[in-house]
């Protein structure tokens, strides 16, 4: 069964600019979580996805914002880019959202913002 | 609000010996416990979990975790250390409370094990 996947690997953009990444979560699967990976902060939860649905939000500003497809493919849009944005940035899938499911995690986007 | 705490950002250990990465947490209730490895430029692998009975839990990679709840504590060991475990390791928690924050995945700050050949 193939893994999460997340496109692109890499993304360089410039202030003021937007952003919207994509992850592809494994099959059968139907939540999709993101985070934020940096030295500084460490991995800082977004928000998660089930059936289309936001189910829960990190505290991240409104800029940082994602949806979710029928086929539980999941993308988030950062608008506004600053500095402080470069990160790399996780999708996760589980099956549901059972509190014991263990999240499985994509290779990352890492994102620079120059 | 929930937290892990994992006190050491470094452990070296030297191949062959055993090792241990320290993890505690804070939750309402009961928790739900992970633990999770990074390599460089990837994202993280799942290595075992804790969600009730046994508190010796085998994973992965012939990784272990030990569930000890008068101390809050999670310990991920393993017997004998080898150089291909060096990686960033990551605990994490999930309180049983469904509800709100409660539910988000609550991951440790990591901690970075060396084995030494």
């Amino acid at each position: 069964k193939a893994g999460v996947t997340q496109t692109p690997r890499y993304l360089i953009k410039t202030r003021g600019q937007q952003v919207t990444l994509s992850c592809s979560p494994i099959s059968g699967h139907r939540s999709v979580s993101w985070y934020q990976q940096t030295p500084g902060q460490g991995l800082q939860f977004l928000f998660e996805y089930f059936s289309e649905t936001q189910r829960n939000k990190g505290n991240f500003p409104g800029r940082f914002s994602g949806r979710q497809f029928s086929n539980s493919r999941s993308e988030m849009n950062v608008s506004t880019l600053e500095l402080g944005d470069s990160a790399l940035y996780l999708c996760a899938s589980s099956l549901d959202r059972g509190g014991g499911r263990p999240q499985f995690f994509g290779p990352g986007t890492r994102l620079t913002v120059l | 609000a929930q937290s892990v705490a994992q006190p050491e950002d470094q452990v070296n250990v030297a191949e062959g010996n055993p090792l241990t990465v320290k993890c505690t947490y804070s939750v309402s209730g009961n928790p739900y416990l992970f633990w999770y490895v990074q390599y460089p430029n990837r994202g993280l692998q799942f290595l075992l979990k804790y969600i009730t009975g046994d508190n010796l839990v085998k994973g992965s990679y012939g990784f272990e975790a030990e569930f000890n709840k008068s101390q809050t504590s999670f310990h991920l060991k393993k017997p004998s250390a080898l150089v291909s475990d060096s990686a960033l390791y990551f605990c994490a928690v999930r309180g049983l409370i469904s509800s709100g924050s409660a539910r988000q995945l609550t991951f440790g700050s990591g901690t970075q094990l060396t084995v030494l050949p």
